[in-house]
């Protein structure tokens, strides 16, 4: 069975810092990952996703995440976090095929300061 | 690109009524949808899987009387909640797959429903 795990349940960064939001997941066979943020409220909105090819994939909002086979890591960065950024962040790991069942992690909540 | 829309996005209600919630794709048909349920600082749960013209399959520990499922059309589907308790409060969030420019099928969510059952 797939599952996903997200270490960090609450991290909190400075306006301007890096940020690396960590995912590691178990998937028998090659992995379909995904980044969802969710503002608080409301639904969840695609960040970005791997399906194949070059392990370093970019998203939306200035975010980008790299796939790492051999750690099992497909983890989340971005170089300069905006205010607008605090919200909670879902890892998934789907398996293709027609409509794919996705497993979510429990999700890292984002709290940024001035 | 594709869109979902959850309805309503909240709803109150009392111990015992039932409450339906919609689930629509407004620009792409989609023959299954999810059904998630979230819990107060907790990842989503897949509930079942909605199917146009079939039987919705449920996840182990779901009760099917209590969550009512209807995929009606290509682009509707409906969760009812019969007979609501307070233990049914939560966020109610449905996804559909609508295939993204690469042929794969990408999860896009509805906004939810938060349901409170008094």
């Amino acid at each position: 069975a797939q599952s996903v795990t997200q270490p960090d349940i609450h991290i909190t960064v400075s306006e301007g810092a890096s940020l690396e939001l960590r995912c590691n997941y178990s998937y028998g066979a090659t992995p379909y990952l995904f980044w969802y943020v969710q503002s608080p409220g409301q639904g969840l909105q695609l960040l970005l996703k791997y399906f194949s090819g070059d392990t370093l994939v970019q998203g939306i909002k200035g975010f980008e995440a790299e796939f790492k086979r051999s750690q099992s890591s497909f983890n989340l960065r971005k170089p300069s976090v905006h205010w607008s950024d605090a919200a909670e962040y879902f890892c998934a790991v789907g398996a293709w095929g027609g409509y794919q069942k996705v497993t979510f992690g429990i999700g890292t909540k984002l709290q940024v300061i001035p | 690109g594709a869109v979902v829309s959850q309805h309503p996005s909240r709803v109150i209600c009392k111990s015992g009524t039932s409450v339906k919630i919609e689930c629509r794709s407004l620009d792409f048909q989609a023959t299954t949808m999810f059904w998630y349920r979230q819990f107060p600082k907790q990842s989503l749960m897949l509930m079942a899987t909605s199917n146009e013209g079939s039987k919705a399959t449920y996840e182990q520990g779901v009760e099917k009387d209590k969550f009512l499922i209807n995929h009606a059309s290509l682009t509707l589907s409906t969760l009812t909640v019969t007979s609501a308790h307070p233990e049914d409060s939560s966020f109610y969030i449905c996804s559909a797959p609508p295939r993204d420019s690469s042929g794969a099928n990408v999860l896009t969510f509805g906004a939810g429903s938060r349901l409170t059952v008094l």
